[in-house]
């Protein structure tokens, strides 16, 4: 089926640990991004792409890297998780106005 | 910069009642402005949304205008179900750029 997926779904991390999340679309697009959601908070972007071999930074970077290494993939990376990276994070693409978004991976550090 | 303020929740009504919720937003240029409804457990799905002033964006019973003179977009539908319940962001996109989420309004409609 075309359209994001997103892996894991779940993941538990102790602090200290490090983890990539990996992001997959089949439709081509050139742009990705990812968003973290906290309660109250809405969606905010981490990082984005706007094509292969490219990533650029959104508005709360800190914490997190990124590698676009082929166009229809984009990589999360926590080095190092605190608790403070507890949230849901989403990735997703887009052509033109057409936006397309993952399930979502809850992510909890403890 | 870009910014999206939504009616803060969480919104409680009755199956059947009549529902707004309050979108505007700060853009430079003309934005495209967009609802998406992330449904409890799910990701989030389109809406609705329209490209410039005037349109309407409709879906599923849910409707909602872009006013550019009072920079709003606030979703409206008529009569709720209780399938309704789900988290709605309202978000904008001006041309080649990324998306703005406000923060979320959580819709919970009651039998």
């Amino acid at each position: 089926n075309a359209g994001v997926t997103q892996t894991p779904k779940f993941r538990v991390l102790k602090t200290g640990q490090s983890m990539t999340l990996l992001c997959a679309q089949d439709m081509n697009h050139e742009y990705m991004y990812w968003y973290r959601q906290d309660p109250g908070m809405g969606l905010r972007l981490i990082h984005y792409s706007v094509g292969e071999g490219t990533t650029a930074k959104g508005e709360v970077p800190d914490g997190y890297n990124v590698s676009r290494l082929k166009k229809q993939n984009f990589l999360l990376g926590l080095e190092s998780a605190a608790p403070s990276q507890t949230s849901v994070y989403f990735c997703a693409s887009s052509y033109s106005f057409q936006w397309l978004f993952g399930q979502g991976t809850r992510l909890t550090v403890v | 910069g870009n910014s999206v303020t939504q009616m803060e929740g969480p919104v409680t009504l009755s199956e059947e009642a009549f529902l707004t919720i309050n979108c505007t937003y700060t853009a430079t240029g003309y934005p495209s402005l967009f609802w998406y409804v992330q449904y409890p457990g799910e990701g989030l799905q389109l809406l609705l949304k329209a490209t410039k002033a005037d349109d309407k964006g409709s879906n599923k019973g849910f409707e909602a205008t872009y006013r550019k003179e009072t920079t709003s977009f606030h979703l409206e539908k008529g009569s709720v179900q209780v399938s309704d319940s789900a988290v709605y962001f309202c978000a904008l996109s001006p041309p080649g750029e990324k998306l703005t989420f406000g923060t979320g309004t959580r819709l919970t409609i009651i039998p």
